[in-house]
């Protein structure tokens, strides 16, 4: 099957701070990447789909502010939390579409003390 | 609305037990496909299967086997003799083809300990 990387696989961070998460599809072309959230022992949230191109599209609730999304590129998605909080420390998961497959990425876990 | 419901959330188990993790639905769309996914402690999502809302019937994979009934809008999952490597997060999820897009709706999830 195809492979999903992100980067880092963990990230430990001051308060205030911005955070990059790179998700990349390393043997195929994703024109669509999403990026979700995954707090402790809870299920996983859609925060938003990024389309390569093209501005990403934010599920309600979620602030495009503080979570910046760009996908320069076929093969590569970043997900930027800015000015990071405690209440931003989660399990962030992303995921490529190829065919009719959605394959995800090993998931970042973010720690913001 | 779309919603997928998970009602189980810890279930355990000795090994060798058979066990079955719950998932309803629902949606208004008539087309519509649905998942299960493995979570180990890793983190890291296990594709397991992805099933169409015109294909009914029963699918059997090794020790796993699944129970689509769109009269109860179920999609029902059962693992046979399980293991201790069973031991895992799973999670039942929606996508919805009126929306032109792969999101997937996820369940709660039902956390699976098997004993040895």
């Amino acid at each position: 099957g195809a492979v999903v990387s992100q980067h880092p696989s963990w990230v430990i961070c001051k308060s205030g701070t911005s955070v990059k998460i790179e998700c990349r599809s390393l043997d195929f072309q994703a024109t669509t990447m999403f990026w979700y959230r995954q707090f402790p022992k809870q299920s996983l949230m859609l925060m938003a789909t990024s389309n390569e191109g093209s501005k990403a599209t934010y599920e309600q609730g979620v602030e495009k502010d503080k979570f910046l999304i760009n996908h320069a590129s076929l093969t590569l998605s970043t997900l930027t939390v800015t000015s990071a909080h405690p209440e931003d420390s989660s399990f962030y998961i992303c995921s490529a579409i190829l065919g009719n497959e959605q394959f995800f990425g090993p998931g970042t876990r973010l720690t913001v003390l | 609305a779309q919603k997928v419901t998970q009602a189980q959330t810890e279930i355990s188990v000795v090994e060798k037990e058979d066990v079955t993790l719950d998932c309803v639905y629902e949606t208004r769309d008539t087309t519509y496909y649905l998942f299960w996914y493995k979570q180990p402690p890793s983190g890291e999502l296990v594709f397991l299967i992805r099933r169409n809302s015109f294909d009914e019937q029963n699918e059997i994979s090794g020790r796993y086997s699944w129970n689509f009934q769109k009269s109860t809008s179920s999609f029902n999952f059962t693992i046979t003799a399980s293991q201790v490597v069973d031991s895992a997060v799973y999670f039942c999820a929606l996508s919805e083809a009126s929306l032109n897009t792969d999101k997937l709706i996820f369940g709660t999830g039902t956390r699976l300990q098997v004993f040895p």
